[in-house]
């Protein structure tokens, strides 16, 4: 069994901050771990993905993220904020492997930036 | 490609009426997802379909909702009776394949209205 915790519901940073949402998540097996964008009114987008190999992944929108076995944590990061970052933010985990990929989300986090 | 399609946009209905939503995934994609999503239990899976076949509708609340996938290209979920508590954004997303690392392709989303 599979979940993810968002850490923070809202997060708010000025235009040009550091953005970082959190995510922390459980897995009985080696995670996959996603991170999507839903703007309003819209479907969720893919920013990035971990599966296997390297720990930090780049995506798009200069969002990145590192995968921390450790610390069950894949948080999200973006060196300088836009305001066409202003967005939920969704973290999410699935069983890796041949297991069935269906995915289970946290409960989001919506990023405000002010100017 | 057009993405995966949804439809309607928008239902307003009355408690104990029927409601089908209609989704067209995209082509190529042999794998397709419904997963709902309200303000007080965020973005939950309903069911997903592999080549076309139910793998799993474990998430589905009850007997009134049931999904079909007849061919490779159309999915419904239909809700008989609707109640208000069935009032959210259900998504239909597809991916290829099912290995767990597959980006999600999100439709925009039916926004369902049961009064």
């Amino acid at each position: 069994a599979q979940s993810v915790t968002q850490l923070g519901s809202h997060v708010s940073v000025s235009e040009g901050a550091l953005v970082l949402l959190r995510c922390n998540y459980s897995s009985s097996v080696p995670p996959y771990l996603f991170w999507y964008v839903q703007y309003p009114n819209q479907g969720l987008q893919l920013l990035l993905k971990y599966t296997t190999g390297a720990t930090l992944v780049k995506g798009i929108n200069g969002f990145e993220a590192e995968f921390k076995k450790s610390e069950t944590s894949f948080h999200l990061t973006k060196p300088s904020a836009h305001m066409s970052d202003a967005a939920e933010y969704f973290c999410a985990v699935s069983a890796g492997g041949t297991s069935y990929g269906k995915l289970t989300f946290g409960q989001g986090t919506i990023l405000t930036v002010h100017p | 490609d057009a993405g995966v399609i949804q439809s309607p946009r928008h239902e307003v209905t009355e408690m104990g009426q029927e409601v089908t939503l209609r989704c067209k995934p995209i082509s190529g994609h042999n794998s397709l997802f419904w997963y709902r999503q309200t303000m007080m239990r965020g973005l939950e899976l309903l069911i997903y379909f592999n080549n076309n076949v139910p793998i799993d509708d474990s998430g589905m609340p009850e007997d009134r909702f049931s999904a079909k996938m007849p061919n490779a290209s159309f999915s419904t979920l239909k809700i008989q009776p609707s109640e208000p508590r069935d009032s959210a954004v259900y998504f239909c997303a597809s991916s290829v394949g099912l290995s767990g690392g597959e980006k999600l392709f999100f439709g925009s989303g039916t926004q369902l209205s049961v009064l």
